[in-house]
């Protein structure tokens, strides 16, 4: 039972344009959110989060929506660049639960030049 | 560098086999979590502990043991190996302590043949 899905295993986005990344829980409980690049080899970094009481966390480049009635966030990207290029993989908590993390299964993304 | 420090890096044994992965938290962490990445696969959540007492259980198999030291530093022992049990095993640590940000690992990974 997935409780954290990311749908699309891959994307492919063009260098300066913007990258979409998805995730959707189905654990109501969760109240903090947040998102890890990973690249091959190495452990995942931490991108950026969000708590329930937002909806929009912007950090750069990098802004997180959250839609809580539908239990849906997403990591925007703007603009992209190759090294951006890694797996992404979007986590949820309950912090009134042992602060467990659970984590997605990951989108791969793709910047191409 | 995160500051988390994992060791052995890479680890090849043989099915029956058992083996320890160690980890050392980023200074002033309190929390330690194991997570366990097979090929291609997500993070699965395995275990937390937090100041030497275990605080999370995940999808851990019972032939898996965990434990944190006084020291804070944390061991996942593997027993009775089989070779679905190669992956990429990630050690993170938080400060344990309102809504924060797990810091990884480069993870250990383990072949078992």
């Amino acid at each position: 039972d997935q409780q954290v899905k990311q749908n699309s295993p891959s994307l492919s986005v063009q260098e300066g344009r913007i990258s979409i990344l998805n995730c959707d829980y189905t654990n109501s409980m969760f109240d903090y959110f947040l998102w890890y690049k990973k690249y091959p080899a190495e452990g995942p970094t931490f991108l950026i989060s969000i708590s329930s009481i937002k909806d929009k966390n912007e950090d750069g480049r990098f802004t997180v929506f959250l839609n809580k009635s539908a239990k849906h966030l997403s990591l925007h990207i703007v603009p992209s660049q190759p090294g951006d290029s890694a797996v992404y993989f979007c986590a949820a908590s309950d912090l009134g639960y042992g602060q467990n993390f659970v984590f997605g299964p990951g989108t791969r993304l793709s910047v191409l030049p | 560098d995160s500051g988390v420090t994992q060791t052995p890096k890479h680890l090849i044994t043989a099915t029956g086999q058992r083996v320890t992965l160690r980890c050392s938290p980023r200074s002033g962490d309190l929390s330690v979590y194991w997570y366990q990445q097979s090929l291609d696969q997500g993070l699965q959540f395995l275990i937390q502990y937090y100041n030497g007492e275990e605080r999370a259980k995940g999808n851990i198999l019972e032939r898996f043991s965990a434990q944190q030291f006084p020291d804070l530093h944390s061991e996942l022992n593997l027993s009775s190996l089989e070779l679905g049990d190669s992956a990429l095993y990630f050690c993170a640590s938080s400060d344990g302590s309102g809504a924060n940000v797990l810091t990884f690992g480069a993870g250990s990974r383990l072949t078992v043949l």
